[in-house]
């Protein structure tokens, strides 16, 4: 089965700064899809980003780009210029052939004024 | 649009009552989902749908029935309501017929209390 595992509970940047959220996952199958949502307290889940395996090339979405090492099972998000709209909770998800999305435990991502 | 709905947005239950967590979709979406979320926890899934007629246990299946009659709506049942089973619950839905995976549009959630 696969797992999803976030190792930062809780993460802080100030405005403007730059913040690297951590998502590595466990997996047997070669072709499959990372994905990043954001939830902030209004409790929608809103997609950030998705990162095709198949793609050497990195995902990115304007202030949002990823890091993905396919080898080392690794997808980081990257915040670039933190925004106060940008606190909330950040979920990893994975999704294989099953088309069931698995998610991580989250980060709390807090932007400090 | 409206995407997915779901009703209602909070409920309390007690121990033993049954209730039903409605979920609709607009978009023609084959595929629908119901998660659940604990606190401090990711989503977990109970329950999917591939399409009318058709629906399978996820992760964590224990104390709810679905069915799927129709491609827009997808209703989760409790049935003999738990303590375990608060929590906030989730439908989602996504189209699943090319070979690009299209990602699961989510509905607000129910905050779903049991005293």
């Amino acid at each position: 089965a696969q797992t999803v595992t976030q190792s930062q509970p809780e993460m802080s940047v100030q405005e403007a700064e730059t913040v690297t959220l951590s998502c590595t996952y466990d997996t047997s199958e070669s072709d499959y899809y990372l994905f990043w949502y954001k939830q902030p307290p209004s409790r929608q889940m809103i997609l950030v980003i998705r990162q095709e395996a198949y793609k050497q090339q990195n995902a990115t979405e304007n202030r949002f780009s990823v890091n993905f090492q396919k080898a080392a099972k690794s997808f980081s998000l990257k915040i670039s210029d933190s925004q106060l709209g940008d606190a909330a909770m950040y979920f990893c998800a994975f999704q294989g052939g099953s088309e069931k999305l698995v998610f991580g435990k989250g980060t709390k991502l807090t932007v400090n004024p | 649009n409206a995407g997915v709905t779901q009703t209602p947005k909070f409920r309390i239950l007690k121990i033993g009552q049954s209730m039903t967590l409605q979920c609709t979709q607009d978009m023609n979406h084959n595929y629908m989902y119901w998660y659940r979320q604990d606190p401090g926890m990711g989503l977990k899934l109970i329950y999917y749908s591939v399409g009318a007629g058709i629906t399978d246990k996820g992760e964590v299946p224990n104390g709810y029935n679905v069915s799927r009659s129709t491609t827009e709506d997808f209703p989760l049942r409790l049935e003999l309501a738990a303590p375990s089973q608060t929590s906030v619950y989730f439908c989602a839905s996504s189209y699943s017929g090319g070979v690009k995976v299209q990602p699961q549009h989510f509905g607000d959630g129910t905050r779903l209390s049991i005293l």
